[in-house]
């Protein structure tokens, strides 16, 4: 089975700088995706590593250790639209993804 | 590109009666689909992986004679929930994977926009 463990909620300022932890454990690992996800709406895309290493897209990055089943997402410049809940899901081999119940983040003025 | 709609977006039905709920892939091919429920304040549950032209692979738990998966074409799948029942009541969010492999993100899914069903 998957054991995805991520912090349930966190408070952070705006234009301050956030991390997400995510630790999993798994079989077959082909991946980390990380989406946003607004309340009543569907997830949207935010990041993806397969490899060690950061990940930057503006001002969100992501991060990946393999060897330690452990994957951070960095928001930098925190915005007020930010304020979301924050998936961490792995990819196994078998093509499927199974996702962590989520960070809901506050940005607060 | 890779727009995922879904139909309807909201839906209230008595208890007893089913439900029927569509995924689209509007741009893209889509040869596998998936079908999630979020509850709220949890995370996406998976519930099933569609494969067009083949059986849907269910999730443990998740009662493959009350959830019809049907995927018909590449572009269509349809899920329908039969003799509904107040605890179906959920957020149903399903997503499409590009046939193109080389396109994108590997194995990125795309969302629909997610039908809220509410049984009563």
């Amino acid at each position: 089975g998957q054991n995805i463990d991520q912090p349930t909620e966190m408070t952070a300022t705006e234009g301050a700088i956030v991390q997400i932890n995510c630790t999993y454990q798994t079989s077959g690992f082909n991946g980390l995706f990380w989406y946003q996800q607004h309340a009543g709406e569907a997830p949207t895309f935010l990041s993806y590593n397969v490899l060690d290493g950061l990940e930057e897209k503006g001002r969100f990055s992501s991060f990946l250790s393999r060897s330690k089943g452990y994957s951070y997402l960095l928001l930098k410049e925190l915005q007020m639209k930010d304020s979301a809940s924050y998936l961490c899901a792995v990819n196994t081999n078998a093509g499927k993804s199974t996702f962590g119940d989520g960070t809901t983040l506050t940005v607060k003025p | 590109g890779a727009v995922v709609s879904q139909h309807p977006s909201w839906v209230i039905c008595k208890s007893g009666t089913s439900v029927k709920i569509e995924c689209r892939s509007l741009d893209f091919q889509a040869t596998t689909m998936f079908w999630y429920r979020q509850f709220p304040k949890q995370s996406l549950m998976l519930m099933a992986t569609s494969n067009e032209g083949s059986k849907a692979t269910y999730e443990q738990g998740v009662e493959k004679d009350k959830f019809l998966i049907n995927h018909a074409s590449l572009t269509l799948s349809t899920l329908t929930v039969t003799s509904a029942h107040p605890e179906d009541s959920s957020f149903y969010i399903c997503s499409a994977r590009d046939i193109g492999l080389s396109k994108g993100v590997p194995y990125e899914q795309y969302f629909g926009p997610g039908t809220r069903l509410t049984v009563t």
